[in-house]
């Protein structure tokens, strides 16, 4: 069973467009994340949620909106998408048990999005 | 604040030969520490942490880094590189009551050649 999954792995849509990447974990962590990997690799979080609370929001534009259904689900929504916003957008899952922060974090494989 | 410096962003060694990637961080809380490997078209995945405990932190895969506070230094080591250890490799830094927060450096690419 995969711990971290998400969908789609492949995302190509026109600028403008709306669209959403679904993160699961099934490993019983209370925190979730989401992580933006631009063409040069870095790696830059842009939300976490722990037990469906949003407890990190880092300056990201408010076209990008999670959502925490459950403990188990992050949902990523994107508005009005523009060719800046081509990456890849990992998910990310730990326990952090009052945000120590010293946990494990198990990342997903990844959603390599493409505006055009 | 919390930032980390990953001293060049490719390095290339022969198969067998020792392994060093450099990570510097600076943090104004007590920090904790992670290297994560990334290999091609796949997440991330930990590969060792140091959370205050012991300053030489081993890992999985032979690696293992050492905490040096004096040179804010955690630097990534292994005795003998191998082909399969061709990846890219990210330092990290958190610390305590930061939500998880994790700062990443800008990764270094590990390239192994016969």
């Amino acid at each position: 069973d995969t711990a971290v999954s998400q969908t789609p792995k492949y995302l190509v849509t026109q600028m403008g467009n709306d669209k959403s990447i679904k993160c699961e974990q099934n490993l019983g962590h209370d925190t979730m994340y989401w992580y933006k990997q631009d063409s040069k690799k870095f790696l830059k979080i842009m939300f976490s949620y722990n037990n469906k609370e949003l407890i990190i929001n880092e300056t990201v534009p408010n076209r990008f909106s999670p959502k925490s259904p459950d403990k188990a689900h992050l949902n990523l929504h994107i508005n009005s998408l523009e060719l800046g916003d081509s990456a890849v957008y990992f998910c990310a899952s730990s326990q952090e048990p009052s945000g120590l922060s010293y946990n494990e974090q198990f990342f997903g494989p990844g959603t390599r999005l493409t505006v055009l | 604040a919390q930032s980390v410096t990953q001293l060049g962003s490719h390095v290339s060694v022969s198969e067998g030969a020792l392994v060093l990637l450099r990570c510097n961080y600076s943090s104004s809380v007590p920090p904790y520490l992670f290297w994560y490997v990334q290999y091609p078209n796949q997440g991330l995945q930990l590969l060792l942490k140091y959370t205050s405990a012991a300053t030489l932190v081993k890992g999985i895969n032979g690696f293992e880094a050492e905490f040096k506070k004096s040179e804010t230094s955690f630097h990534l080591t292994k005795p003998s590189a191998h082909m399969s250890d061709a990846a890219e490799y990210f330092c990290a830094v958190s610390g305590y009551n930061q939500g998880g927060k994790l700062i990443f450096g800008q990764g270094t690419e590990l390239s192994v050649k016969p």
